[in-house]
């Protein structure tokens, strides 16, 4: 069974502060990987997508890669109030017959206190 | 306005009874997904298609049945036979679900909560 894990939190920030959520993988061939933020009560948003080790930016967003450790993280600088939600790492695996589906952590809760 | 929607909201299912979620997307998306998710746990996946007229079973797809006679629908019909139902339920598409990076991303509606009476 691949597998993806995520530390279950809460995880607590003080506002401003950067917040640093981790994912381990268990599929080594794994090709695509994802971040996802889900506010309570309501369903996934994409907010960052990494192929290829090292890091990539966007906004107050940092996704990193590491495949060979398979490990990939998201920093949130500048954490608000608002990044207070449940953060969901979601790794691809074949399924078969040239087809790829998504395999999620259970989420890491993330609380910036203001 | 491009998305994906769902209906109902809110569900509520009386024992014994078969009931079909919603889901329809405007993002001209080949594939779809259907995932279940309980309190404390990831998204299961349910059902795949990755055309219309054909679907793949997830990795929790006994007590579940779907069809794709649309390329912008993909119903989702909880039977009896689903012993235990009530979960929050998120239907999702993407470009295609072959390999090709951004392909792969997974847009989701805004879900169902189903509850058993």
């Amino acid at each position: 069974q691949k597998e993806v894990e995520q530390n279950s939190g809460p995880l607590s920030v003080p506002e401003g502060a950067i917040a640093s959520l981790n994912c381990t993988y268990s599929d080594r061939v794994s090709q695509s990987f994802f971040w996802y933020r889900q506010y309570s009560g309501k369903s996934p948003e994409l907010i960052m997508s990494i192929y290829s080790n090292g890091d990539k930016e966007d906004g107050r967003f940092t996704a990193q890669l590491n495949k060979a450790s398979q490990y990939v993280s998201l920093l949130i600088r500048d954490s608000q109030p608002s990044d207070s939600a449940t953060y969901l790492c979601a790794v691809t695996r074949y399924s078969g017959a040239g087809s790829y589906q998504l395999t999620f952590g259970k989420g890491t809760k993330l609380s910036v206190i203001p | 306005d491009g998305g994906i929607t769902q209906s109902p909201k809110y569900l509520f299912r009386k024992e014994g009874q078969n009931v079909t979620l919603s889901c329809e997307q405007n993002l001209n998306h080949d594939a779809m997904y259907w995932y279940r998710q309980d309190p404390g746990q990831g998204l299961r996946l349910i059902y795949y298609s990755q055309i219309v007229n054909d679907f793949q079973k997830g990795d929790i797809a006994e007590g579940y049945s779907v069809s794709r006679e649309k390329k912008e629908s993909f119903p989702l019909t909880v039977t009896s036979a689903q012993k235990n139902p009530t979960a929050f339920y998120l239907c999702a598409s993407s470009r295609t679900s072959g390999r090709g990076s951004s392909y792969n991303e997974q847009f989701f509606g805004p879900g169902t909560r189903l509850t058993v009476l």
